[in-house]
């Protein structure tokens, strides 16, 4: 079957740096999106990756590893305003995502 | 209207009730797809259409069916709801059905079914 594990929850302090892991196992990959979803709000993109490495955006950077079936969201400059569930979703081969359940990031001043 | 707009955003619902939930988009995009997403699970699929006159069913499509007239709107409806299909669900639309655009989400209609 196609799984996508990502933690539950993480704690990080405000202004330090967390990695959030994501793995895989699909049928098929067309690429892998991360999404931030606030609580009781509408998940927003975030990032995508269909290529190995690393791709930043601001404070935000994603990496894959294809071979692996791994990818991480790192936050840098963690900020209260990133206090939310951080989503991974792989695209398979029918270009249908597969979502993880996605893990809560609760930053502490 | 920008975006994305579900109605309701919230609901109670007697068992056995039918039920529309509405969701219209106003940037044109030719897929949409109905979530749900229940605590502790990942999003899952109930139905999608890559374009109008066109549907599909998803993961979790069973309870639930989908039209989709034109490009804009795509309700779905509860035939007869149930306690299990209580859940938050969310609307969403990309510009095509098979690339890899990002998905526009709706901001969500809590079902709950007594």
């Amino acid at each position: 079957g196609q799984n996508i594990d990502q933690p539950t929850e993480m704690t990080a302090t405000e202004g330090a740096i967390v990695q959030i892991n994501c793995t895989y196992q699909t049928s098929g990959f067309n690429g892998l999106f991360w999404y931030q979803q606030h609580a009781g709000e509408a998940p927003t993109f975030l990032s995508y990756n269909v290529l190995d490495g690393l791709e930043e955006k601001g404070r935000f950077s994603s990496f894959l590893s294809r071979s692996k079936g791994y990818s991480y969201l790192l936050l840098k400059e963690l900020q209260m305003k990133d206090s939310a569930s951080y989503l991974c979703a792989v695209m398979d081969s029918n270009y249908q995502l597969i979502w993880g359940a996605g893990t809560k990031l609760i930053i502490k001043p | 209207i920008a975006g994305i707009t579900q109605a309701p955003t919230s609901q109670i619902l007697a068992a056995g009730r039918r039920m529309t939930l509405r969701c219209t988009q106003d940037m044109r995009h030719n897929a949409m797809y109905w979530y749900r997403q229940d605590l502790g699970l990942g999003l899952r699929l109930i139905h999608y259409s890559n374009t109008a006159g066109t549907t599909g069913k998803g993961e979790v499509p069973d309870g639930y069916s989908v039209s989709r007239a034109n490009t804009d709107d795509f309700p779905l409806t509860l035939a007869s709801a149930v306690p299990s299909q209580t859940s938050v669900y969310f609307c969403a639309s990309s510009d095509s059905g098979t690339n890899t655009g990002e998905l526009f989400f709706g901001e969500g209609s809590r079902l709950t079914v007594l």
